[in-house]
């Protein structure tokens, strides 16, 4: 079936960086854009960045520009997500989502499904 | 960057008609697709491409969209659907994309 399997929980002191793994499988892996989402505690979803079916092209949200990477290895069909300089406001659940796309008679339109299941990050001393 | 306003809370008598609305200049511009997240799950999209229902989601999801105000309708609300629905959508001109804040739904 079509899913994404994301790696386990993590743990890292202010500071540290962490790299978090989303597997995709049951669709072909580079037909496909691929969104990182966030969430803090008790807090909303928030959008972090996406990456393209080859890996050549990634968008950042000016929030975690230049602090968030995201790389893909599509032999593996496997995207990666990597935060530096963490500190405790990091400390949340970070999904991966495939992206989706039509066309309608008003343009492009975009949906995030499916979802992998989350990492949790908790980032503390 | 462009922010998507939703309320913070919405209740509703069990097998009432709700409203969950997203306002936002983008929702002009990209339809909003909006997502169900129950406590301790990811999110599942439950109505994309201003009214498309993914398999498996209820006829009684819908989604409409009136100028810069896109709503998430639920008509016959039912105990399972008591959760918090988040809308997002493009922005209009980069590749960035937006959630609002967020609706937690109670069916009293």
């Amino acid at each position: 079936q079509v899913q994404l399997v994301q790696s386990g929980a993590e743990m890292r002191k202010p500071g540290a960086s962490v790299k978090v793994s989303c597997k995709a499988s049951g669709f072909v892996f580079t037909n496909f854009w691929v969104h990182w989402v966030r969430q803090a505690p008790g807090q909303g979803l928030e959008w972090m960045g996406i990456i393209n079916p080859s890996g050549s092209y990634t968008s950042y949200s000016l929030k975690f520009q230049g602090r968030v990477t995201l790389t893909r290895d599509t032999s593996a069909s496997t995207v990666y997500m990597e935060v530096n300089s963490l500190t405790s406001e990091d400390t949340a659940v970070y999904y991966c989502a495939r992206d989706n796309s039509v066309t309608t008679m008003t343009g492009l339109t975009w949906w995030l499904d499916p979802w992998g299941q989350g990492t949790v990050v908790t980032v503390s001393s | 960057s462009s922010e998507l306003t939703q309320d913070p809370a919405v209740s509703v008598a069990l097998g009432q008609t709700v409203r969950i609305t997203c306002q936002g200049d983008i929702v002009r511009t990209h339809y909003a697709s909006w997502y169900q997240q129950k406590p301790g799950q990811a999110p599942v999209v439950v109505i994309y491409n201003r009214n498309n229902r993914p398999s498996g989601i209820p006829a009684r999801f819908s989604g409409s969209t009136s100028g810069d105000t896109a709503s998430l309708t639920i008509t016959g609300a039912q105990a399972e659907d008591e959760a918090d629905y988040y809308c997002n959508s493009r922005e209009t001109t980069i590749d960035h994309w937006v959630f609002g804040g967020g609706t937690k739904l109670t069916v009293l």
